[in-house]
Protein backbone atom coordinates (compact mmCIF):
# COMPACT_ATOMS: atom_id res chain seq x y z
CA UNK A 1 0.00 0.00 0.00
CA UNK A 2 1.09 3.61 -0.94
CA UNK A 3 -0.79 5.02 1.90
CA UNK A 4 -1.87 8.88 1.31
CA UNK A 5 0.11 10.40 -1.69
CA UNK A 6 -0.02 14.17 -2.60
CA UNK A 7 1.48 15.90 -5.79
CA UNK A 8 3.65 18.11 -6.22
CA UNK A 9 5.65 17.91 -2.80
CA UNK A 10 6.68 22.07 -3.67
CA UNK A 11 4.96 24.61 -5.75
CA UNK A 12 5.29 28.13 -6.24
CA UNK A 13 2.54 30.27 -7.99
CA UNK A 14 1.80 34.39 -8.51
CA UNK A 15 -0.71 36.01 -7.23
CA UNK A 16 -4.18 35.71 -9.38
CA UNK A 17 -2.59 31.76 -10.78
CA UNK A 18 -5.11 28.44 -10.31
CA UNK A 19 -3.65 24.99 -9.73
CA UNK A 20 -5.07 21.69 -8.27
CA UNK A 21 -3.33 19.80 -5.12
CA UNK A 22 -3.66 16.15 -5.91
CA UNK A 23 -4.87 13.26 -3.23
CA UNK A 24 -5.11 9.82 -3.77
CA UNK A 25 -5.49 6.79 -1.28
CA UNK A 26 -5.51 3.47 -1.80
CA UNK A 27 -6.80 1.89 1.52
CA UNK A 28 -10.78 2.36 0.36
CA UNK A 29 -11.49 5.28 3.22
CA UNK A 30 -14.24 7.17 3.55
CA UNK A 31 -13.44 9.79 4.74
CA UNK A 32 -10.48 12.48 3.33
CA UNK A 33 -9.76 15.82 4.36
CA UNK A 34 -7.29 18.54 3.96
CA UNK A 35 -5.83 20.63 6.16
CA UNK A 36 -3.44 23.55 6.22
CA UNK A 37 -0.31 24.31 8.27
CA UNK A 38 0.73 27.65 9.19
CA UNK A 39 3.96 28.39 11.98
CA UNK A 40 2.17 29.29 15.38
CA UNK A 41 -1.79 27.60 14.37
CA UNK A 42 -1.52 23.99 14.26
CA UNK A 43 -3.07 22.26 11.34
CA UNK A 44 -6.88 23.84 10.73
CA UNK A 45 -9.64 21.83 8.54
CA UNK A 46 -9.90 23.34 5.05
CA UNK A 47 -13.15 20.55 3.45
CA UNK A 48 -13.54 17.16 3.84
CA UNK A 49 -15.39 14.29 2.42
CA UNK A 50 -17.30 11.69 3.92
CA UNK A 51 -17.56 9.31 0.76
CA UNK A 52 -17.35 9.66 -2.94
CA UNK A 53 -20.02 12.51 -3.73
CA UNK A 54 -20.56 14.19 -0.49
CA UNK A 55 -18.08 17.27 0.37
CA UNK A 56 -18.46 19.61 3.27
CA UNK A 57 -16.56 22.83 4.53
CA UNK A 58 -14.51 22.88 7.53
CA UNK A 59 -12.77 25.28 9.02
CA UNK A 60 -11.08 28.11 6.52
CA UNK A 61 -12.53 26.65 3.14
CA UNK A 62 -12.77 30.52 1.48
CA UNK A 63 -10.74 30.15 -1.66
CA UNK A 64 -10.34 26.27 -2.45
CA UNK A 65 -13.04 24.30 -3.75
CA UNK A 66 -12.81 20.26 -3.24
CA UNK A 67 -14.73 17.21 -5.08
CA UNK A 68 -14.80 13.78 -4.60
CA UNK A 69 -15.79 11.90 -7.83
CA UNK A 70 -13.88 8.32 -6.46
CA UNK A 71 -13.21 6.90 -3.26
CA UNK A 72 -9.49 7.60 -4.24
CA UNK A 73 -8.85 11.08 -4.98
CA UNK A 74 -9.70 14.44 -3.34
CA UNK A 75 -8.15 17.25 -5.23
CA UNK A 76 -7.86 20.60 -4.04
CA UNK A 77 -8.30 23.22 -6.08
CA UNK A 78 -7.77 26.94 -5.46
CA UNK A 79 -9.33 29.20 -8.13
CA UNK A 80 -7.44 32.67 -7.61
CA UNK A 81 -3.75 32.13 -5.54
CA UNK A 82 -3.43 34.77 -2.92
CA UNK A 83 -0.07 35.31 -0.32
CA UNK A 84 -2.78 34.64 2.59
CA UNK A 85 -2.99 30.74 1.02
CA UNK A 86 1.19 30.17 1.30
CA UNK A 87 1.08 27.15 3.53
CA UNK A 88 1.96 23.46 3.98
CA UNK A 89 -1.37 21.51 2.98
CA UNK A 90 -2.22 17.90 4.18
CA UNK A 91 -4.70 15.79 2.79
CA UNK A 92 -5.52 12.87 5.34
CA UNK A 93 -7.94 10.09 5.73
CA UNK A 94 -9.82 7.48 7.57
CA UNK A 95 -12.49 4.39 7.22
CA UNK A 96 -15.27 6.26 9.27
CA UNK A 97 -15.27 7.88 12.39
CA UNK A 98 -12.23 5.97 14.00
CA UNK A 99 -9.96 9.49 14.01
CA UNK A 100 -7.09 7.65 15.51
CA UNK A 101 -6.36 5.61 12.64
CA UNK A 102 -6.36 8.87 10.36
CA UNK A 103 -3.10 9.26 7.58
CA UNK A 104 -2.01 11.60 6.62
CA UNK A 105 0.23 12.31 3.23
CA UNK A 106 3.28 13.85 3.25
CA UNK A 107 1.91 17.36 2.70
CA UNK A 108 2.83 19.53 0.25
CA UNK A 109 4.41 23.63 0.10
CA UNK A 110 2.89 25.94 -1.64
CA UNK A 111 4.23 29.73 -1.93
CA UNK A 112 2.20 32.16 -3.24
CA UNK A 113 3.96 35.42 -4.56
CA UNK B 1 -9.82 31.21 18.25
CA UNK B 2 -7.69 28.40 18.90
CA UNK B 3 -9.59 25.60 20.95
CA UNK B 4 -6.50 23.79 21.88
CA UNK B 5 -3.41 25.30 22.65
CA UNK B 6 0.82 23.81 23.07
CA UNK B 7 1.91 26.94 25.08
CA UNK B 8 5.39 25.95 24.53
CA UNK B 9 6.66 25.71 21.23
CA UNK B 10 10.10 24.05 21.91
CA UNK B 11 11.47 22.13 24.19
CA UNK B 12 14.75 20.76 24.95
CA UNK B 13 15.57 17.64 27.11
CA UNK B 14 19.03 14.92 27.43
CA UNK B 15 19.21 11.95 26.68
CA UNK B 16 17.34 9.18 29.04
CA UNK B 17 15.44 12.15 30.55
CA UNK B 18 11.57 12.82 30.96
CA UNK B 19 9.87 14.82 28.45
CA UNK B 20 6.73 16.41 29.66
CA UNK B 21 5.04 18.11 26.58
CA UNK B 22 1.23 20.16 28.04
CA UNK B 23 -1.67 20.73 26.35
CA UNK B 24 -4.96 22.76 27.03
CA UNK B 25 -8.61 23.17 25.32
CA UNK B 26 -11.55 25.76 25.77
CA UNK B 27 -14.18 23.11 24.33
CA UNK B 28 -15.87 20.84 26.86
CA UNK B 29 -17.13 18.81 24.18
CA UNK B 30 -13.84 17.60 23.28
CA UNK B 31 -14.46 13.67 24.10
CA UNK B 32 -11.38 12.19 22.80
CA UNK B 33 -7.91 13.31 22.57
CA UNK B 34 -4.44 12.21 20.62
CA UNK B 35 -0.89 13.33 20.15
CA UNK B 36 0.84 13.15 16.45
CA UNK B 37 4.45 13.35 16.09
CA UNK B 38 6.01 15.08 12.95
CA UNK B 39 9.31 14.45 11.13
CA UNK B 40 10.19 17.74 8.58
CA UNK B 41 8.94 16.70 5.33
CA UNK B 42 6.40 14.19 6.68
CA UNK B 43 2.95 13.70 7.30
CA UNK B 44 1.89 13.63 11.39
CA UNK B 45 1.55 10.01 12.61
CA UNK B 46 -0.41 8.80 15.22
CA UNK B 47 1.21 8.28 19.15
CA UNK B 48 -1.37 7.89 21.23
CA UNK B 49 -4.74 8.78 21.77
CA UNK B 50 -7.22 8.88 25.39
CA UNK B 51 -11.24 9.36 25.83
CA UNK B 52 -12.65 11.34 27.96
CA UNK B 53 -13.75 9.30 30.48
CA UNK B 54 -10.40 8.21 31.08
CA UNK B 55 -7.38 10.04 33.18
CA UNK B 56 -4.49 7.89 31.63
CA UNK B 57 -3.36 5.63 28.83
CA UNK B 58 0.14 4.50 28.19
CA UNK B 59 1.80 2.32 25.41
CA UNK B 60 5.45 1.95 26.07
CA UNK B 61 7.29 5.48 26.87
CA UNK B 62 4.52 7.05 26.09
CA UNK B 63 1.94 8.12 28.55
CA UNK B 64 -1.40 10.57 27.72
CA UNK B 65 -2.54 11.74 31.43
CA UNK B 66 -6.04 14.00 31.01
CA UNK B 67 -7.01 16.34 33.88
CA UNK B 68 -10.70 17.32 32.33
CA UNK B 69 -11.28 19.71 35.17
CA UNK B 70 -8.58 21.51 34.49
CA UNK B 71 -9.36 21.48 30.96
CA UNK B 72 -5.46 19.74 30.59
CA UNK B 73 -3.55 17.22 28.90
CA UNK B 74 0.02 16.36 28.83
CA UNK B 75 2.31 13.29 27.15
CA UNK B 76 5.23 12.05 29.16
CA UNK B 77 8.30 10.15 27.18
CA UNK B 78 10.32 7.88 29.56
CA UNK B 79 12.77 7.41 28.31
CA UNK B 80 13.68 10.07 25.32
CA UNK B 81 15.32 8.95 22.80
CA UNK B 82 17.39 10.85 19.76
CA UNK B 83 14.42 9.43 17.35
CA UNK B 84 12.15 11.17 19.55
CA UNK B 85 13.14 14.51 18.26
CA UNK B 86 10.54 15.79 16.03
CA UNK B 87 6.99 18.15 16.27
CA UNK B 88 4.22 16.88 18.34
CA UNK B 89 0.96 17.84 18.33
CA UNK B 90 -2.15 17.87 20.66
CA UNK B 91 -5.44 17.43 18.79
CA UNK B 92 -9.13 17.27 20.21
CA UNK B 93 -12.18 15.24 18.47
CA UNK B 94 -15.13 16.67 18.72
CA UNK B 95 -18.01 15.24 16.21
CA UNK B 96 -15.24 13.45 14.53
CA UNK B 97 -13.19 16.34 14.11
CA UNK B 98 -10.23 17.49 15.24
CA UNK B 99 -8.68 20.31 16.64
CA UNK B 100 -5.12 20.86 16.67
CA UNK B 101 -2.69 22.78 18.64
CA UNK B 102 0.21 24.43 17.22
CA UNK B 103 2.91 22.14 18.24
CA UNK B 104 5.94 21.23 20.04
CA UNK B 105 9.20 21.05 18.87
CA UNK B 106 11.22 18.21 20.87
CA UNK B 107 14.98 18.26 20.42
CA UNK B 108 16.66 14.77 22.70
CA UNK B 109 20.54 15.83 23.05
CA UNK B 110 22.63 13.52 23.43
Amino acid sequence: NAGVTQTPKFQVLKTGQSMTLQCAQDMNHEYMSWYRQDPGMGLRLIHYSVGAGITDQGEVPNGYNVSRSTTEDFPLRLLSAAPSQTSVYFCASRQGQVVREQFFGPGTRLTVL
Amino acid sequence: DQQVKQNSPSLSVQEGRISILNCDYTNSMFDYFLWYKKYPAEGPTFLISISSIKDKNEDGRFTVFLNKSAKHLSLHIVPSQPGDSAVYFCAAVNDYKLSFGAGTTVTVRA
